[in-house]
């Protein structure tokens, strides 16, 4: 199985101040045409998670132009540019290259 | 509007088979992928089974195969998930999820709210 790493496990951050969480996986995420099957989730309090991230980088509809991803192979990064209090919630990085599909153990970012 | 609403958690004994169901709506479920997406109590996310458009293949996390069945009925707009020989472990919000049109096992656009299964005696 793909084990997928994510760090830090919680992330306090002050409200306009950048934020990052990376994810590493145990094996090469990188599929044969040319994408990285690595999504990023967000799941608020409360709530079903939402798709952020799919194929690595691409923004899911709807989501807002500070979140980004990057990264390719075993080394991935959830960068968010200005982070606002309606970000708060647990992030988790999900491999589906391989079945079983794993997900990361999540990051909890919270506000200061 | 995509909707994905899944019923049939409730309390269960060990041993025993619960069906849960996700009733879709405003997509057509033939042209899409499905996906059983399980949370125990303060935990993080499990992947539990999909269903592969097109193929009709299936894939099961190892913790649930030879128990857990998913199937779909595109007719009725469903998805199932006919899970037997549960265990306390099992306990969980279940989450029905559609995956997206780009091709691989991920990209899980649409979740529904989830359905409560617990397993105890």
């Amino acid at each position: 199985d793909i084990v997928m790493t994510q760090s830090p496990l919680s992330l306090p951050v002050t409200p306009g101040e950048p934020a990052s969480i990376s994810c590493r996986s145990s094996q090469s995420l990188l599929h044969d045409t040319g994408y990285n099957y690595l999504d990023w989730y967000l799941q608020k309090p409360g709530q079903s998670p939402q798709l952020l991230i799919y194929l690595g980088s691409t923004r899911a509809s709807g989501v807002p132009a500070r979140f980004s991803g990057s990264g390719s192979g075993t080394d991935f990064t959830l960068e968010i540019s200005r982070v606002e209090a309606d970000d708060v919630g647990v992030y988790y990085c999900m491999q589906s290259l391989q079945t079983p599909i794993t997900f990361g153990q999540g990051t909890r970012l919270e506000i200061k | 509007e995509v909707r994905m609403v899944e019923s049939g958690g409730g309390l269960v004994k060990p041993g025993g088979s619960l069906r849960l169901s996700c009733a879709t709506s405003g997509f057509t479920l033939s042209s899409f992928s499905v996906s059983w997406v399980r949370q125990a109590p303060g935990k993080g996310l499990e992947w539990v089974a999909s269903f592969i458009t097109g193929s009709n293949d299936v894939y099961y996390g190892d913790s649930f195969k030879g128990r857990f069945t998913i199937s779909r009925v595109h007719t009725k707009n469903s998805v199932f998930l006919q899970m037997n020989n549960l265990r306390a472990d099992d306990t969980a919000v279940y989450y029905c999820v559609r995956l997206g049109s780009h091709g691989y096992k991920g990209d899980f656009d649409y979740w529904g709210p989830g359905t409560l299964v617990s397993v105890s005696s």
